[in-house]
């Protein structure tokens, strides 16, 4: 089945704490990114990546980090969280070009 | 960073009604997506349109691509009470920095009384 997994589905963490939301797709696609969804802002992308080993800040990259080591891998990586960080957050694959077909069901970050 | 408006922020309407919801951009795009969302899951792609003026249909929906490139609507037709959910317009980057960077509209939300 094509899908993207990302893992935890749910994240309660203490500021400063280092953590990574890991997110896998199977459909061998080029293009992966990473979103945050907040209340009344919709989706704003935070990082992409065309292909491996290239990334690229969206709108909102600051405070996150990212690597491409392969394709089907697109961590996302908090070197010390804080509070305005808790959000909702989507990784997205697609086909080169960056229409992304296929979103994963979400990570629920808390972060007190 | 670019920015979409997207309207109305949300939707009542009774079941059978034609929806009809826009975006408009102060930058031009290359690609307009048209996403839906249900609660607890991950946004769903509805539509994609490619070129300018291109007018696509996906059973009930309809979006077009502005000629300007600088805004897309989707009609959806004949609302049944499984369209409930958030519609998201998204624009991919047109080229220099903004190449293959996806902005999203705010969503709209749609509600459908039976």
């Amino acid at each position: 089945e094509a899908q993207v997994t990302q893992n935890p589905r749910y994240l309660i963490t203490v500021t400063g704490k280092k953590l990574t939301v890991t997110c896998s797709q199977n459909m061998n696609h080029e293009y992966m990114s990473w979103y945050r969804q907040d209340p009344g802002l919709g989706l704003r992308q935070i990082y992409y990546s065309m292909n491996v080993e290239v990334t690229d800040k969206g709108d909102v990259p600051e405070g996150y980090k990212v690597s491409r080591k392969e394709k089907r891998n697109f961590p996302l990586i908090l070197e010390s969280p804080s509070p305005n960080q808790t959000s909702l957050y989507f990784c997205a694959s697609g086909w080169t070009g960056g229409t992304e077909a296929f979103f994963g069901q979400g990570t629920r970050l808390t972060v007190v | 960073g670019q920015q979409l408006n997207q309207s109305p922020q949300s939707m009542f309407i009774q079941e059978g009604e034609d929806v009809s919801m826009n975006c408009t951009s102060s930058s031009i795009f290359n690609t307009w997506l048209w996403y839906k969302q249900d609660p607890g899951e991950g946004p769903v792609l509805l539509i994609a349109l490619y070129k300018a003026g291109e007018l696509t249909s996906n059973g009930r929906l309809t979006a077009q691509f502005g000629i300007t490139r600088k805004d897309s609507f989707l009609n959806i037709s004949a609302s049944i009470p499984s369209d409930v959910g958030i519609y998201f317009c998204a624009g991919l980057g047109a080229g220099g920095t903004s190449y293959g960077k996806l902005t999203f509209g705010q969503g709209t939300i749609l509600t459908v009384h039976p």
